[in-house]
């Protein structure tokens, strides 16, 4: 079945610690996207990329790393800067970048906590 | 830029009563809108979207919503609750002339009682 995987399910950070979430689709879509969900605040923007090697900041990119070396690949690297990374994190994509009127097609998400 | 609101973070409704969720918008160019639904501890799944054409939008589980540009809101309906309704909403926007960024409102927990 066409789809995205994100893992692990469940992640824990030591304090210091850099940790990376995976993101994989099979959808040969061109755009991904990471969210973070905290709750009451909805799903902030974190990274995209619209193609392979090229990506973005979102609105709230400080302490966040990413990568796009392969299409169907899109890794989150939380670091030790960020001091809050307590959160549910989603991976989105779309099979075109730059085009507004696309919805989005979402992971079931990484829960990091920080231990 | 653009903003959305959704009016009442936790709502609840009986099983079979009309199911209303708000959500207004701010943009100064045309939107196009979305609402999605997250069950606990997955992602989010489109209900339904308006881009352009006919205002009233039909979407999936009985869903539908209405663009009012004059009120500048897409609420978000359904004729009678069913007890699988229960999850949250988000009510989302992005512009014609944008990046493709979807900005998305606060969420809105539905709570069927039965």
């Amino acid at each position: 079945d066409g789809g995205i995987t994100q893992s692990p399910k469940y992640l824990f950070r030591k304090e210091g610690q850099n940790v990376t979430l995976s993101c994989e689709q099979n959808l040969n879509h061109d755009a991904m996207y990471w969210y973070r969900q905290d709750p009451g605040q909805g799903l902030r923007l974190i990274y995209y990329s619209q193609i392979v090697n090229d990506f973005q900041k979102g609105d709230i990119a400080e302490g966040y790393s990413v990568s796009r070396e392969k299409k169907e690949s899109f890794p989150l690297t939380v670091t030790s800067a960020q001091k809050n990374p307590t959160a549910f994190y989603l991976c989105a994509t779309t099979p075109l970048g730059g085009v507004s009127n696309q919805p989005q097609h979402f992971g079931d998400g990484t829960r990091l906590s920080i231990l | 830029a653009q903003s959305v609101t959704q009016l009442g973070s936790h709502v609840s409704v009986s099983e079979g009563a009309l199911v209303l969720l708000r959500c207004n918008y701010s943009s100064s160019v045309p939107p196009y809108l979305f609402w999605y639904v997250q069950y606990p501890n997955q992602g989010l799944q489109l209900l339904l979207k308006y881009t352009t054409g006919a205002t009233l939008v039909k979407g999936i589980n009985g869903f539908e919503a209405e663009f009012k540009k004059s009120e500048t809101s897409f609420h978000l309906t359904k004729p009678s609750a069913h007890m699988s309704d229960a999850a949250e909403y988000f009510c989302a926007v992005s512009l014609l002339f944008g990046n493709e960024k979807l900005t998305f409102g606060t969420g809105t927990r539905l709570t069927i009682i039965p």
